[in-house]
């Protein structure tokens, strides 16, 4: 059966820093996602991007924040300059695109670590 | 804005008890209402969703029906096994695919 897969499963990275998280969707899925879950903390939304764009972010999703799909089967979160409150689980997701998308399943790949020391 | 409420966790249980956990929801407009689950080491699972008012999902012997009168989507499961001990969490969705999620529960089951 067809998955998200996420790389690494684990980085650990310097404040201010810049990392990138990457992910590869499921090949005929066309909307992708990112969540990410601080410790103990809901897993909450940050961007969703169609058609090499943005089609909505969450107000954490600032100016340190970027994706990108660089090519046909990567999709990647940029974080520029680390913070400590930047440490967290982070989650890749696709789905296939249903006209109407609220009723789409987003399928989630396992996830990297992040810790900013 | 939107929101989703778990009851509080964890959750422990026999194997073969009987299994509710709770899910409340606010939302503007018409959600889609899911529930996923979280294996150890694992990524987040669809379980089951339901897309309309009074629609029932289901999957692995795990149910929910989506109530609107009462804003909930409770997750139930007849037996529960050992395997089924995992994270739950409630979410839902509006217009343009984002999804809101509980806190989670964490589900345990003893032999």
């Amino acid at each position: 059966e067809p998955e998200v897969t996420q790389t690494p499963s684990h980085q650990v990275t310097q404040m201010g820093q810049e990392v990138i998280l990457r992910c590869v969707p499921i090949s005929n899925h066309l909307y992708f996602y990112w969540y990410r879950q601080i410790l103990g903390q809901k897993v909450e939304f940050l961007v969703s991007f169609y058609n090499n764009e943005i089609s909505e972010k969450s107000e954490i999703f600032d100016d340190q924040f970027s994706v990108e799909r660089p090519d046909g089967s990567n999709f990647t979160l940029k974080i520029r300059s680390t913070k400590l409150e930047d440490s967290a689980m982070y989650f890749c997701a696709s789905s296939v695109g249903l006209k109407t998308r609220f009723t789409d399943t987003q399928y989630f790949g396992p996830g990297t670590r992040l810790t900013v020391l | 804005g939107n929101s989703v409420t778990q009851m509080e966790g964890p959750v422990t249980l026999s194997e073969e008890a009987f299994l509710t956990i709770n899910c409340t929801y606010t939302a503007t407009g018409y959600p889609s209402l899911f529930w996923y689950v979280q294996y150890p080491g694992e990524g987040l699972q669809l379980l089951l969703k339901a897309t309309k008012a009074d629609d029932k999902g289901s999957n692995k012997g795990f149910e929910a029906t989506y109530r609107k009168e009462t804003t909930s989507f409770h997750l139930e499961k007849g037996s529960v096994q050992v395997s089924d001990s995992a994270v739950y969490f409630c979410a839902l969705s509006t217009s343009y695919g984002k999804l809101t999620f509980g806190q989670g529960t964490i589900l345990t089951v003893h032999p």
